[in-house]
C-alpha cells in the first residue's frame, strides 16, 4: 500500500512569488495536516483538512492557504514568498478521529532565496 | 490549549547504553492520544507508537518500551541496548479526541546521538 506522497520534493523560490505543494494521503484516508519544520523550530501545525473542509489552522498569515480536494488530496499554497518561509513541509493523513495514528510524508523542502 | 514539552534537547551516548526521552503534556481533555515519532535524517516522521489516555499499561516493542503515567502527565520512552541506528530526532505528540484538539500538537524534539 502506497504511503503519503508529497511533491515536489525540492522547490527553490524567489522572494515575493508563490509555491503549490502537493499531497496525496494513504488510500482511505479522509484526514490531511500540514506542519511546517523550519531550522530550530521544531513542528508547527498550519492546517488540517478533512472531508474537503478547513478543520483547524495554525497561527500562520493569510498568505498560507491550501485546500483538499474530492479524492482527498490536499495542496498547500504560500504566496509572496519571505526567505522564513524557507522550511521542510511535511504532509500527514490519518482516518478520521483522534484515536488514530498520522502517517507522514517524506516532505518538501522550500528554499526561498 | 494542549501542550507538549521535551526537556532534554540533545542526548548523546554510546552504543549499546540504555537511553530514556522524556515527554511531558499538558491537556484539558479528559480522553486523548499520545504519540512517538522518529525522524531520521531523510526527514521522513516515522510512527512508533499510539497510547490512548485510558490504556495505561505499559508497552514493550523490542528494544522499545514506553512508561505512560496520567499522574505525572509523562509518557517516556527507553531504548534499551542503544544502536547507532537509533540516531534520529525523537518527538512526542499528543492529539485530542475531537474537535480542534484532533490535531497533533508535537513537543520540540530530541536530537539523540548513538555513537559507536
Amino acid at each position: 500500500e502506497a504511503g503519503v506522497t508529497q511533491s515536489p520534493t525540492h522547490l527553490i523560490k524567489t522572494r515575493g512569488q508563490q509555491a503549490t505543494l502537493r499531497c496525496s494521503p494513504i488510500s482511505g484516508h479522509t484526514s490531511v495536516y500540514w506542519y511546517q519544520q523550519a531550522l530550530g523550530l521544531g513542528l508547527q501545525f498550519l492546517l488540517w483538512y478533512d472531508e474537503g473542509e478547513e478543520r483547524n489552522r495554525g497561527n500562520f498569515p493569510p498568505r498560507f492557504s491550501g485546500r483538499q480536494f474530492p479524492n482527498y488530496s490536499s495542496e498547500l499554497n504560500v504566496n509572496a514568498l519571505e526567505l522564513e518561509d524557507s522550511a521542510l513541509y511535511l504532509c500527514a493523513s490519518s482516518l478520521q478521529g483522534g484515536n488514530t495514528e498520522a502517517f507522514f510524508g517524506q516532505g518538501t523542502r522550500l528554499t526561498v532565496v | 490549549a494542549q501542550k507538549v514539552t521535551q526537556a532534554q534537547t540533545e542526548i548523546s551516548v554510546v552504543e549499546k547504553e540504555d537511553v530514556t526521552l522524556d515527554c511531558v503534556y499538558e491537556t484539558r481533555d479528559t480522553t486523548y492520544y499520545l504519540f512517538w515519532y522518529k525522524q531520521p535524517p531523510s526527514g521522513e516522521l516515522v510512527f512508533l507508537i499510539r497510547r490512548n489516555s485510558f490504556d495505561e499499561q505499559n508497552e514493550i516493542s523490542g528494544r522499545y518500551s514506553w512508561n505512560f503515567q496520567k499522574s505525572t502527565s509523562s509518557f517516556n520512552f527507553t531504548i534499551t541496548a542503544s544502536q547507532v541506528v537509533d540516531s534520529a530526532v525523537y518527538f512526542c505528540a499528543l492529539r485530542g479526541a475531537s474537535g480542534a484538539n484532533s490535531k497533533l500538537t508535537f513537543g520540540k524534539g530530541i536530537t539523540l546521538s548513538v555513537r559507536p
